[in-house]
């Protein structure tokens, strides 16, 4: 069964400060991984993703991840953080060999909080 | 625009009514998925459509259905089997699996 793990409730960082999100997955075939950020009463908005490739992948707003098969992690970091960056995190993945679509699973979300 | 439409905003059901949560799209997507957002459950699964006529139940089924007539909309109706249904409920939709969804902005379902 998929799954998605999102160790860290809250992830407290310094405006300027590097940052990073952590996330673990399993799934049975191979993972296509993606993150998102969700504003407060908003819908989920798209950073990145892993299908195939280059193991570190950048997304929009400066944000990068990098895909760890052995560790079965894909890690969301920004090199300098900023107070804007304060929203809650998600991971997701989906199955690659579910067919052409499938179960998108997500984290249990991860709150991000950059202090000035 | 393109884009992932939810309606209402807002939605206050009384007790024993069911409820219709709408979502439109304009993105010529397969694939389109509803979720419910707890606070600190993060985002469940409830039902998941790849093509129309055709939809599965995720992890949280019970007590809501759906339907797929047309390839634009994917409606949730949270029934009152549903014993607690007073939560964020999120409507996304994507074009195939190694792509990315798209979220609508949400509806605040409120049982008074």
């Amino acid at each position: 069964a998929q799954s998605v793990a999102q160790p860290e409730d809250q992830v407290n960082v310094a405006e300027g400060n590097p940052l990073t999100v952590k996330c673990t997955y399993s799934v049975s075939g191979n993972p296509y991984l993606f993150w998102y950020v969700q504003y407060p009463n908003r819908g989920l908005q798209f950073l990145l993703k892993y299908i195939t490739g280059d193991n570190l992948v950048k997304g929009s707003y400066g944000f990068e991840a990098e895909f760890n098969k052995s560790q079965t992690s894909f890690h969301l970091k920004k090199p300098s953080a900023l107070v804007s960056d304060s929203a809650l995190y998600f991971c997701a993945v989906r199955d690659g060999r579910s067919g052409n679509t499938g179960k998108l699973i997500f984290g249990q979300g991860t709150t991000l909080q950059v202090k000035p | 625009d393109g884009g992932i439409t939810q309606s209402p905003k807002y939605l206050f059901r009384k007790e024993g009514q069911n409820v219709t949560l709408s979502c439109e799209q304009n993105l010529n997507h397969d694939a389109m998925y509803w979720y419910r957002q707890d606070p600190g459950q993060g985002l469940r699964l409830i039902y998941y459509s790849q093509i129309v006529n055709d939809f599965q139940k995720g992890d949280i089924a019970e007590g809501y259905s759906v339907s797929r007539e047309k390839k634009e909309s994917f409606p949730l109706t949270v029934t009152s089997a549903q014993k607690n249904p007073t939560a964020f409920y999120l409507c996304a939709s994507s074009v195939g699996s190694g792509t990315e969804a798209f979220f609508g902005q949400g509806t605040r379902l409120t049982v008074v």
